[in-house]
């Protein structure tokens, strides 16, 4: 059954970037069907979109976001990672991982990892 | 950017009511509409995909349907087991521009 988990530090300061990752258990990230994902929620908020990455690299990410994001895979270790710069308090959300079936359903997500911005 | 207008925000019913949520988009998307459950402190679930495809496992209780720019999600009896908000989320563009509805908080009265 397939398992992801999100992990990375709680409590970023402003300005400086954001790091999570996503290690996939249970199947396989070199699929040709999966894509994967980076979703996020604000306290209070509706849900985000921040970007999709293939096993090879090819990536689409939020216009809104995109000046400020990178997303990158590891199929030797099984992980995706999230890279959010320059970030704000307006960044703080729970952040979740997520596999795609294709490009456009999130069919399997993980639990997601709550990020904080404050000094 | 497509978006996705959902309503009610919240909404309280009784066990065994049937509870129905729309969304509107603000354009044509076919029948590119996925619906999630999000409790708290778990991983969310896909419940139905393609606008009326319930996902393999999801009890028969949950359905969607509607096409183009006007979608309903329906759970027919409602259950103590259901208390979630749930979101709609369109893939109309391409490249993808994935954006959810704002999400409907579901109680039991």
């Amino acid at each position: 059954q397939l398992h992801l988990q999100e992990s990375g530090p709680g409590l970023v300061k402003p300005s400086e970037t954001l790091s999570l990752t996503c290690t996939v258990s249970g199947g396989s990230i070199r699929s040709g069907t999966y894509y994967w994902g980076w979703i996020r929620q604000p306290p209070g908020k509706g849900l985000e979109w921040i970007g999709t990455i293939f096993y090879t690299g090819t990536s689409y990410y939020n216009p809104s976001l995109k000046s400020r994001v990178a997303m990158s895979v590891d199929t030797s270790t099984k992980q995706f990672s999230l890279n959010l710069s320059s970030v704000t308090a307006a960044d703080t959300a729970v952040y979740y991982c997520a596999r795609l079936d294709g490009l456009y359903v999130f069919d399997n997500w993980g639990q997601g990892t709550p990020v904080t911005v404050s000094s | 950017d497509i978006q996705m207008a959902q309503s009610p925000s919240s909404l309280s019913a009784s066990v065994g009511d049937r509870v129905t949520i729309t969304c509107q988009a603000s354009q044509d998307i076919n029948d590119y509409l996925n619906w999630y459950q999000l409790k708290p402190g778990k991983a969310p679930k896909l419940l139905i995909y393609d606008a009326n495809h319930l996902k393999t496992g999801v009890p028969s209780r949950f359905s969607g349907s509607g096409s183009g720019t006007h979608f309903t999600f329906t759970i027919s009896s409602l259950q103590p087991e259901d208390i979630a908000t749930y979101y709609c989320q369109q893939y109309g563009d391409l490249p993808p521009r994935l954006t959810f509805g704002g999400g409907t908080k579901v109680e039991i009265k």
